[in-house]
């Protein structure tokens, strides 16, 4: 079993401010994604990445893929409330044939104003 | 933008009674996707499907799961037996090269 741990489990912060949160492995994925999540919604999927090394940019959210490909984070910069989420990382263990994704527990985020 | 649907988005069923849950994935997707999430836990793997058939299955899925494709659009999973342990959401994905594009889940709570 490949496991995902992320951390910090839960962040508090102030709008306006900057975050981190992790997502490590000991175990070598194919691609890592990250979802964000409602409570009883789906994962609603915001970036995938696939190269050890990769950076992504969704507006004021950036992604990065460790350069080894077990370990992934996500910066957020300048929080807004409407950051307010779960979010996941997901890694999924097969090449380019899509195969099962491993879930971490998530980051509950809460962006106060 | 298209999307992964699911039905129903509430069943609550009796302990031993037969669920069939329904998904319609993005039409030109070719992997599907099978999760559940106890509440508070995970999301976990269940089963995935390529090709007409099972291409990965997880522990979880055992003899009481089954799922099919009946005809170009919807995707099912059938619990034949439902125990109390099944109450979970049920989320349905589908994908086509790396990304997975889940539904907004199906509530099922055994009694």
């Amino acid at each position: 079993t490949q496991l995902l741990e992320q951390s910090p489990q839960f962040l508090s912060i102030q709008e306006g401010e900057n975050l981190t949160v992790y997502c490590n492995s000991s175990s070598v994925f194919s691609s890592l994604q990250w979802y964000r999540q409602e409570p009883g919604e789906g994962p609603v999927l915001l970036v995938t990445v696939v190269t050890g090394g990769e950076v992504k940019k969704l507006k004021r959210l950036t992604f990065q893929f460790g350069d080894a490909r077990k370990d992934s984070s996500l910066h957020i910069t300048a929080a807004q409330p409407g950051d307010t989420g779960l979010y996941l990382c997901a890694g999924g263990d097969r090449g380019s044939t899509l195969g099962r994704l491993y879930f971490g527990r998530g980051t509950q985020l809460t962006v106060w104003p | 933008e298209p999307e992964v649907t699911q039905t129903p988005s509430h069943q609550v069923t009796q302990m031993g009674q037969e669920v069939i849950l329904r998904c319609v994935p993005i039409s030109n997707h070719l992997y599907f996707y099978w999760y559940r999430q106890i509440l508070g836990q995970k999301v976990e793997f269940l089963v995935s499907f390529y090709n007409n058939e099972i291409s990965e299955k997880s522990e979880i899925f055992d003899d009481q799961f089954s799922v099919e494709r009946p005809d170009g659009s919807n995707f099912t999973l059938k619990i034949r037996s439902t125990k109390l342990e099944d109450s979970a959401m049920y989320f349905c994905a589908s994908g086509l090269t790396y990304e997975q594009y889940f539904g907004p889940g199906t509530r099922l709570t055994v009694t």
